[in-house]
């Protein structure tokens, strides 16, 4: 399967402070990404999808204008959680959607972010 | 709409012993299937997956699952568990002609007795 990783793996921050993490796929082009939050011991909730070049489309109960998302390119796309609060503390994982018309995404390792 | 149920939250099985992981699904026709596993502070991976044909999928690790359209259902099961399956297991579907976003049930947590 395709490779993805995510930067930071971890991340600490004082509430009040921006937060960028990096998701880039590592051996394949996609045009449609995923951003999804996970809280302890419970599923992964959708975020946003994010076509490359255009608007990221954020599910009910998403702040746009909190989670940031830019799609800069095919491998490459960010989320910035801005004025972080300890709410915003999770789990946070991307994915990318694999070719062929099929529904089958590659995901990232996560990014822990814990907001004091 | 789209909905996965997992109704076990909390498995515990012998090492050894077979594991069967249940999946139940609500969508209007034949959905995409997946099964994931997360290992803890982990991303997700894929463990096999449906899209037609044959109704008994392989995947990796010596799991297998079966779908059952007349039960809505997508059960993954393994013969003979080893204690490094322990772990969460996510059942997820995903709209055919859609833009590919997935729905995932709850999670079952795999935990692995010596």
């Amino acid at each position: 399967g395709a490779v993805v990783s995510q930067h930071p793996s971890w991340v600490i921050c004082k509430s009040g402070t921006s937060v960028k993490i990096e998701c880039r796929s590592l051996d394949f082009q996609a045009t449609t990404m995923f951003w999804y939050r996970q809280f302890p011991k419970q599923s992964l909730m959708l975020m946003a999808t994010s076509n490359e070049g255009s608007k990221a489309t954020y599910e009910q109960g998403v702040e746009k204008d909190k989670f940031l998302i830019n799609h800069a390119s095919l491998t490459l796309s960010t989320l910035t959680v801005t004025s972080a609060h300890p709410e915003d503390s999770s789990f946070y994982i991307c994915s990318f959607r694999g070719a062929g018309g099929i529904n089958e995404q590659f995901f990232g390792p996560g990014t822990r972010l814990t907001v004091l | 709409a789209q909905s996965v149920t997992q109704p076990d939250i909390h498995i515990t099985v012998s090492e050894g012993a077979s594991l069967e992981l249940r999946c139940n699904y609500s969508y209007g026709a034949t959905p995409y299937l997946f099964w994931y596993v997360q290992s803890p502070g982990q991303g997700l991976q894929l463990l096999l997956k449906y899209f037609s044909g044959d109704t008994l999928v392989q995947g990796i690790k010596g799991f297998e699952a079966e779908f059952k359209r007349s039960q809505s259902s997508f059960n993954l099961r393994k013969p003979s568990v080893h204690w490094s399956d322990a772990a969460e297991y996510f059942c997820a579907v995903g709209a055919r002609g859609s833009q590919g976003n997935l729905i995932f049930g709850k999670g079952t947590k795999l935990s692995v007795k010596p």
